[in-house]
Formats: structure tokens, sequence, C-alpha cells
């Protein structure tokens, strides 16, 4: 099946730094990748949509100039959350939208990433 | 009123009963339907895809869509303590487009 990577597993920062999560399509390209936050016990907040080669759009109430998104390639897409406070404390989950083979059993959907747990102090 | 309702539970069964989750939604626009399962601290795993009205199955998984009720549902058939997870319904309205998600619903099977 589709495997997708992120790393960091976690991360611990200071408030005030900017944090890099890199999300990875191991085994296919995707031309679409998509950001979530989640809460303890809530479910998958999205942040923003990520096209390979055109801005990000995102969601109402996301600030953009705090949550950068760069998709410089079909396997690669990257969150910096800058100038990190307690409150963006938070998991944060990638997935990537596998296109699935031509005809037959197109799959289309989005497979996740592990996550990545944000700690800021 | 969400787009997307799923009961949080918890759902308590013990081992080798079947799991009954459903989710019940109000756009019409959504096409494709997908249930996902989750471990703490983990990224959701795609169990089940579809999108047509009817069943699926895959092993021990069952998903059903039913458009005209605006309703979904998964079963696990005999369940085992490997399958406590939270299960979380989602629906999109192309193909490739962003998803909505169900709040998830936490399933504990007991031994």
């Amino acid at each position: 099946g589709a495997v997708v990577s992120q790393h960091p597993s976690w991360v611990i920062c200071k408030s005030g730094t900017s944090v890099k999560i890199e999300c990875r399509s191991l085994d296919f390209q995707a031309t679409t990748m998509f950001w979530y936050r989640q809460f303890p016990k809530q479910s998958l907040m999205l942040m923003a949509t990520s096209n390979e080669g055109s801005k990000a759009t995102y969601e109402q109430g996301v600030e953009k100039d705090k949550f950068l998104i760069n998709h410089a390639s079909l396997t690669l897409s990257t969150l910096t959350v800058t100038s990190a406070h307690p409150e963006d404390s938070s998991f944060y989950i990638c997935s990537a939208r596998d296109p699935g083979l031509a005809g037959g059993d197109s799959r289309d959907t989005q497979y996740f990433g592990p996550g990545t747990r944000l700690t800021v102090l | 009123q969400k787009e997307v309702e799923q009961d949080p539970g918890p759902l308590s069964v013990p081992e080798g009963a079947i799991v009954s989750l459903n989710c019940t939604y109000s756009n019409s626009a959504f096409q494709y339907f997908m249930w996902y399962r989750q471990y703490s601290r983990k990224g959701p795993e795609l169990l089940m895809y579809t999108y047509s009205s009817g069943n699926k199955e895959d092993g021990r998984f069952t998903a059903q869509v039913d458009k005209s009720s605006k309703y979904i549902s998964l079963f696990i058939r005999d369940s085992q303590p490997s399958d406590s997870a939270t299960y979380l319904c989602a629906m999109g309205k192309a193909a490739g487009n962003k998803l909505t998600f169900g709040g998830g619903t936490r399933v504990l099977v007991k031994p």
C-alpha cells in the first residue's frame, strides 16, 4: 500500500522558535498533500491543502504566515510553524493523495503519515 | 449542525463480537466514503474506501453505504483486542478533494 512518512516524529522546542515538519510519499507521487492538526481525543482538523508547485490553500482561521507550507516536489511537503507558542502544541499529521491506478480499482484517496507531536515550552 | 455526525463512544465489546459503527451526513454532495482506524498517538490508517451505495467486504471488515438515507456503516467481525482503536469515517465530494471527518468512535475490545 501507499506509504507516507513524517519527520520528526516528535519535537520539543522553546517558545519563539520555528519548527519544520517534513511529509514524504515514499512509493508514489503525490500532487496533493494535506496538513491536519489533532488535539487529544478530538478528530482531525484540516489546516491546509498543498499542491505541488503552487501556493497552499488554507482553511478558514488558519494563519498562513504562521504555518508556512511548501510543496516543492511530488514527494515532499513541509510545514513550518513559525514563532511557535505553547498553544501551537499539538499532533500534526499530513496526508498524501494517491491518484491510484489508471482504470481498474482507482483508490484516489488519502494516506496518512504517522504524525508529529509538537510540544512548545 | 456538523456535516458528519459520529457517536464518540466509547463502544465496549467482548472479543469475538461484531463491532458496528456508523456515521450520518447531511450533504448529498458527498460521493466518496472512507473508514480509517487510528491508534493512540499514530496517524490514521485507511481501512475501507467506497464510492457507491451498497456493501463492500474486505476480510473481517464490511462497509455499507446508503446514499438515500445519508448513512454509512462499518462492521468488524470476530473482533480482536488489537481492534481497540478510534475509528473515523471520512467523506469527500470529489476524487482527491479534501475530506470531511466524523469525530471518531473509540472502540474497546475486551479479551
